[in-house]
């Protein structure tokens, strides 16, 4: 079994960039799809990004999505943030027996 | 519209089973995936398993393995989630998500069930 992990928080003023990490724990970053899922307080989570880099239809590209394998990380960049950003953030994997998400990461906007 | 459309709120006591679903329309039932997602209170996601209604194929996270029956009726389209003797800590929101394949993002959420377990 592996481990995904995130940042526990990150703040920026609007219009900044942020950028979140997911850090894989064993196996490769690039083996298996990586997915992005946002969460505001009291909704289901939805997705921003999916198969490591590709945006659903509806979200903004203002989401982006990378892989970086010599740090075996994954990470979600949201550029020119928005109030409507402010949310919880999740990255999830999977290998041949479990799909694991990571622990997520509470994005302010100040 | 692919919607997923889950069972109310519930209050059990400990050693109580109970068993939750989640309706599907708007698309094939049949031929996609349902999985399951816990959330404790305040807490992160985590992925308990998975049914292919289409023919029952089931499939768990090892940390759910033994605690849940993940289970699914394609002729009305609707997929359950179950406990044989609930605990306090199943006390979670319990999330049904729908997946093109097994290792597809979950591109649907259901609004989500929330256990109550308290004596």
């Amino acid at each position: 079994n592996f481990m995904l992990t995130q940042p526990h928080s990150v703040s920026e003023s609007p219009g900044k960039t942020v950028t979140i990490s997911c850090t894989r724990s064993s196996g490769s970053i690039a083996s298996n799809y990586v997915q992005w899922y946002q969460q505001r307080p009291g909704s289901s989570p939805t997705t921003v990004i999916y198969e490591d880099y590709q945006r659903p239809s509806g979200v903004p590209d203002r989401f982006s999505g990378s892989i970086d394998s010599s740090s075996n990380s994954a990470s979600l960049t949201i550029s020119g943030l928005e109030t409507e950003d402010e949310a919880d953030y999740y990255c999830q994997s999977y290998d041949s027996s479990n799909r694991v998400f990571g622990g997520g990461t509470k994005v302010t906007v100040l | 519209e692919v919607q997923l459309v889950q069972s109310g709120a519930e209050v059990k006591k400990p050693g109580e089973s109970l068993k939750i679903s989640c309706k599907g329309s708007g698309y094939s039932f049949s031929t996609y995936w349902i999985g399951w997602v816990r959330q404790m209170p305040g807490k992160g996601l985590e992925w308990m398993g998975i049914i292919y209604p289409g023919d029952s194929d089931t499939r768990y996270s090892p940390s759910f393995q033994g605690q849940v029956t993940i289970s699914a009726d394609k002729s009305i389209s609707t997929a359950y989630l179950q406990w044989n003797s609930l605990k306090v800590s199943d006390t979670a929101m319990y999330y049904c998500v729908r997946q093109e394949d097994i290792v597809a993002h979950f591109d649907c959420w259901g609004q989500g069930t929330l256990v109550t377990v308290s004596s």
